[in-house]
């Protein structure tokens, strides 16, 4: 069975400076999906970012990059220019390569913005 | 931008009763999902549903939960008999068919007393 391991729970970052949240990931498959999700204090999981496994290029998305480390099974997550909005709590996902399969996530980074 | 809506935001219920949570999936999404997250705990996945049947569910999923689309746009999770352990926020997820991207409800938060 796959799991995600965030080990930081708790990170904190001063607005406008760069933060990077930790996943690590175990898998025995070649192909996957792999997200970060966030969860404002409204509870609501929004997407930040995706990355495809057989993609070796690292996905961004504005502010938000990866850093997709395959054979180490990483996949961390760089917040550049850090908003006060960014304050939320972050999960990492892995979903296997089969359409329609389940999530499996990480245990929560909870991220403060620090003014 | 469409949108996965579920209602009620929150549902207070006593042990016992049963409870059905509803999700209105985006339209032309053909894969549906129910989540659960403790307080304080991770998301958990509960089950998944394609073409009217259940496609993969876990071991939490048991005999007192059921799905259903009743219709061409509902997607229920029905609790037959709350426990105190059921209290969590719920979450459907929806998908389309050629893209790998879950996208999730607000939830509802189901406090059972």
């Amino acid at each position: 069975a796959q799991t995600v391991t965030q080990s930081q729970p708790e990170m904190s970052v001063q607005e406008a400076e760069t933060v990077t949240l930790s996943c690590t990931y175990d898998t025995s498959e070649s192909d996957y999906y792999l997200f970060w999700y966030k969860q404002p204090p409204s509870r609501q999981m929004i997407l930040v970012i995706r990355q495809e496994a057989y993609k070796q290029q690292n996905a961004t998305e504005n502010r938000f990059s990866v850093n997709f480390q395959k054979a180490a099974k990483s996949f961390s997550l760089k917040i550049s220019d850090s908003q006060l909005g960014d304050a939320a709590m972050y999960f990492c996902a892995y979903q296997g390569k089969t359409s329609g399969s389940r999530l499996t996530f990480g245990e929560g980074t909870q991220l403060t913005v620090n003014p | 931008e469409p949108e996965v809506t579920q209602t009620p935001s929150h549902q207070v219920t006593q042990m016992g009763q049963e409870v059905i949570l509803r999700c209105v999936p985006i339209s032309n999404h053909l894969y549906f999902y129910w989540y659960r997250q403790i307080l304080g705990q991770k998301v958990e996945f509960l089950v998944s549903f394609y073409n009217n049947e259940i496609s993969e569910k876990s071991e939490i999923f048991d005999d007192q939960f059921s799905v259903e689309r009743p219709d061409g746009s509902n997607f229920t999770l029905k609790i037959r008999s709350t426990k105190l352990e059921d209290s969590a926020m719920y979450f459907c997820a929806s998908k389309r068919l050629a893209k790998n991207i879950q996208y999730f409800g607000a939830g509802t938060r189901l406090s059972v007393l």
